[in-house]
């Protein structure tokens, strides 16, 4: 089966110091997206990757960048982190059955 | 744009009880919709999806959710709850026909009182 794994879980960070979030998958698929998860606002996409070179925007990507060198890997990065970027954050693949298959989460607190 | 509605972010049902989790999206072209569970601490894992086959799916853990094109709605039953059935419950829809986009609801928490 499928699986996602992300680190750290949980991440606590100033202002403005860079930081990263590893991403990777045991398998072979294309699909990978970032999510952020907000109360009362559900999952938002922040970035995809369709594959490897390949990324694009989702529906709140301001603040963020993402990187796919390889297949097995999507990292979120974020330059200078702000509080409003305080969040639960999901990494994610998709198959080609359209289920998708999430990792365990990172709670980054922005202080 | 397609959008997601889960009514009520809480719900609470006594252990046994039938559960009803409602969504309504918007678009009226039929989409691809899914439901996914998150259990605390964890990440999202599917329930059930819908892909223009059968409109009455079934899933894992005793839920199934009917598709009605004319109520644009794909409410999320368990005949029985049970208490590992608390955790939070996201509808999602599919932007058009494809995988690639999928717009997820804000989510209902789901309490199982004894």
């Amino acid at each position: 089966e499928a699986q996602v794994t992300q680190n750290p879980r949980y991440l606590i960070t100033v202002t403005g110091k860079k930081l990263t979030v590893t991403c990777s998958q045991n398998m072979n698929h294309e699909y990978m997206s970032w999510y952020r998860q907000d109360p009362g606002l559900g999952l938002r996409q922040i970035y995809y990757s369709m594959n490897v070179e390949v990324t694009d925007k989702g529906d709140v990507p301001e603040g963020y960048k993402v990187s796919r060198k390889e297949k097995r890997n999507f990292p979120l990065i974020l330059e200078s982190p702000s509080p409003n970027q305080t969040s639960l954050y999901f990494c994610a693949i998709l198959t080609s059955g359209g289920t998708q298959y999430f990792g365990p989460g990172t709670r980054l607190t922005v202080l | 744009a397609q959008s997601v509605t889960q009514l009520g972010s809480h719900v609470s049902v006594s252990e046994g009880a039938l559960v009803l989790l409602r969504c309504n999206y918007s678009s009226s072209v039929p989409p691809y919709l899914f439901w996914y569970v998150q259990y605390p601490n964890q990440g999202l894992q599917l329930l059930l999806k819908y892909t223009s086959a059968a409109t009455l799916v079934k899933g894992i853990n005793g839920f199934e959710a009917e598709f009605k094109k004319s109520e644009t709605s794909f409410h999320l039953t368990k005949p029985s709850a049970h208490m590992s059935d608390a955790a939070e419950y996201f509808c999602a829809v599919s932007e058009g026909t494809s995988y690639d986009k999928v717009i997820f609801g804000p989510g209902t928490s789901l309490s199982v009182i004894p």
